[in-house]
Parts: structure tokens; sequence; C-alpha cells
């Protein structure tokens, strides 16, 4: 199993404040996908990068995926309470099952 | 275009007890995953279907867990006897035969 270091593990931040949060691994992915998960409820995919040194955009949320497709970032600008849930990040290669991260519990207050 | 269905949503049973979940995956997703989420950690795959035949399972509990998918669509997965540890999210998702997952809301499982 490919391990993937997520961080930090806990943000609680005000609204508007800016938070990036971390995916790193020691091992090389063909796509990296980004989840978000809310309590009682299951991961909804939130974007999916599979080109080192990708960047994609989805409104205030920025993903990259490292040059060495081993790692990822998720920026989150102007966060809003609606932005609190779990992150996940999962690495896959081509056809396997995801390997998911511990997650990255976020808690956006008014 | 319905999602991942998945029931129960909610199972509290004793240690030593049986328990089944059932899944029903969107309408012709080939592969279907079933999925072990301990609280404050990531989803973990049990097993991987590809219509009826299984690709993965190497991190399932055989001694106890078991899962079939008999048609090709919906499946189960049964645990027997259930220990404490096993109290945790039973997350099912399907996709094409690979490509972009989609998963259900979860069934909650309580082993007292």
């Amino acid at each position: 199993t490919q391990l993937l270091e997520q961080s930090p593990q806990f943000l609680s931040i005000q609204e508007g404040e800016n938070l990036t949060v971390y995916c790193n691994s020691s091992s090389v992915f063909s796509s990296l996908q980004w989840y978000r998960q809310e309590p009682g409820e299951g991961p909804v995919l939130l974007v999916t990068v599979v080109t080192g040194g990708e960047v994609k955009k989805l409104k205030r949320l920025t993903f990259q995926f490292g040059d060495a497709r081993k790692d990822s970032s998720l920026h989150i600008t102007a966060a809003q309470p609606g932005d609190t849930g779990l992150y996940l990040c999962a690495g896959s290669n081509s056809g396997y099952a995801l390997n998911f991260g511990k997650g990255t519990s976020l808690l956006v207050t008014p | 275009e319905a999602g991942v269905a998945q029931s129960p949503r909610y199972k509290i049973i004793e240690k030593r007890q049986s328990v089944a979940f059932w899944c029903n995956p969107i309408s012709g997703h080939a592969t279907l995953y079933w999925y072990q989420q301990i609280l404050g950690q990531g989803p973990k795959l049990l097993i991987q279907f590809q219509n009826n035949g299984v690709v993965d399972d190497s991190q399932l509990p055989k001694d106890r867990f078991s899962a079939e998918r008999l048609k090709g669509v919906d499946s189960t997965l049964k645990i027997q006897p259930a220990k404490l540890e096993d109290s945790a999210v039973y997350l099912c998702a399907s996709s094409l035969i690979t490509g972009t997952q989609y998963f259900g809301p979860g069934t909650r499982l309580l082993v007292l």
C-alpha cells in the first residue's frame, strides 16, 4: 500500500482567511484526486490531477500536482463556512483502487 | 441520474454477531468498490469487483469478511463474527471500468 500523508490533520480558521492543505507521498501516482466529505456522507470528488506541475482551479480552490507526481496541495482563498468538511487526497495508478490519506478536517467559523 | 445506494444507513450490533450491508451502484458502472473508514482515518479499500469478478481483495480480512456481486450489479458485504474494531463507516463506490469513483452515503456500523 502506498502511503499518503496529509497535513495539517486539523484546521480551524475564521471566515475570509486563506489556507493550504498538503498531501505527500514517497511514491509516484499516475493521478491524484481531492475529495471533500461532509458528516454522514460519502466523499465527493473535487478534482483529479494527472500531469506533473499541473494546476487546476475550482472557484476559490486551487489544486497543484507536484512535478514528480508524488505530492499535491489544495489552497482555499477567502474560506467560507460552507467549506467546512474533511478534505481527502487519494492517489491511484491506472485502473486500481484509490489510496487515501487520513484527511484534513477543516472548520470555518463565521 | 441516481447515485450509489447503500443500506442500511446505520447498524448497531453486539460483538460476535453477524451483519450484512447492501450496495446498488450507478447503472452501467462495471466496477464496484467496498471501503472501510475508521473514525479519524481515510477510507481503506476492502475489495474491488469488475463486473462479478474480484480484482483486488488483498486487504479484506477473509476470516470474517466476505463480499459478493453475483450478477455484476448490486453487492453485499458481510461480517461474521463482528469484532469491536470493525466499528467504522462502510463505503461503497462505483465507476465505469476505470475512472472517477462515485461514493454512496455509507453504512455506519457500531459493534458493542
